[in-house]
């Protein structure tokens, strides 16, 4: 069975400071993982994705994510917030159908809160 | 590319009433796919579809039809609306080929069932 289980409903971070979202999965086969950002009352666009090349993937907007194997996890993080980052990310995991294209699965979101 | 957009943007509707979600892409993907959001429950899926007639289940699909006649449109209806059926729904498509699935969302539409 496929799951994602992000930690923490809520984070607030001072601006400038380390920004870090959780994200662990599980799944059955070697999975393609991705984060969404979800902007106030728009749909999600992509942040970034990893698909099984280099294991530290680099998004748009600063974001970098690093996909762990041993501790089945793909944390969000950004060296310095700034107040723009204040949204809902979605950690989300997609997985090969026998012939028929790719499943989704996301976890609850973390929304997060910039402090100036 | 206008990519995937969706109306009404918001709508509300009486208990019992039915009415379709519209969603349509332009980027010829095959595979399109119904979310609702609701509060500390993520994104669930509710249909999804493969290719023109081809439809499935998701996770959530009681109260709801889907179909699929062209690669474009993919509408969604609402039998017989339920207030439990208020929420944000979320059309997405993604190109089958690509392996990874990476989907593109629309921008939503927010239901209120009274």
């Amino acid at each position: 069975a496929q799951s994602v289980t992000q930690l923490g409903s809520h984070v607030s971070v001072s601006e400038g400071a380390l920004v870090l979202l959780r994200c662990n999965y599980s799944s059955s086969v070697p999975p393609y993982l991705f984060w969404y950002v979800q902007y106030p009352n728009q749909g999600l666009q992509l942040l970034l994705k990893y698909t099984s090349a280099a294991t530290l993937v680099k998004g748009i907007n600063g974001f970098e994510a690093e996909f762990k194997k041993s501790e089945t996890s793909f944390h969000l993080t950004k060296p310095s917030a700034h107040m723009s980052d204040a949204a809902e990310y979605f950690c989300a995991v997609s997985v090969p159908l026998a012939n028929t294209g790719n499943q989704f699965y996301f976890g609850t979101g973390t929304s997060l809160t910039v402090i100036p | 590319n206008a990519g995937v957009t969706q109306t009404p943007k918001f709508q509300v509707l009486k208990t019992g009433q039915s009415m379709t979600l519209q969603c349509a892409q332009d980027m010829n993907h095959e595979y399109m796919s119904w979310y609702r959001q609701d509060p500390g429950m993520g994104l669930r899926l509710i249909h999804y579809s493969v290719g023109a007639g081809i439809t499935d289940q998701g996770e959530v699909p009681n109260g709801y039809n889907v179909s699929r006649s062209t690669t474009e449109d993919f509408p969604l209806r609402l039998l017989s609306a339920a207030p439990s059926q208020t929420s944000v729904y979320f059309c997405a498509s993604s190109p089958r080929d690509r392996g990874y699935g990476e989907q593109y969302f629309g921008p939503g539409t927010r239901l209120t069932v009274t």
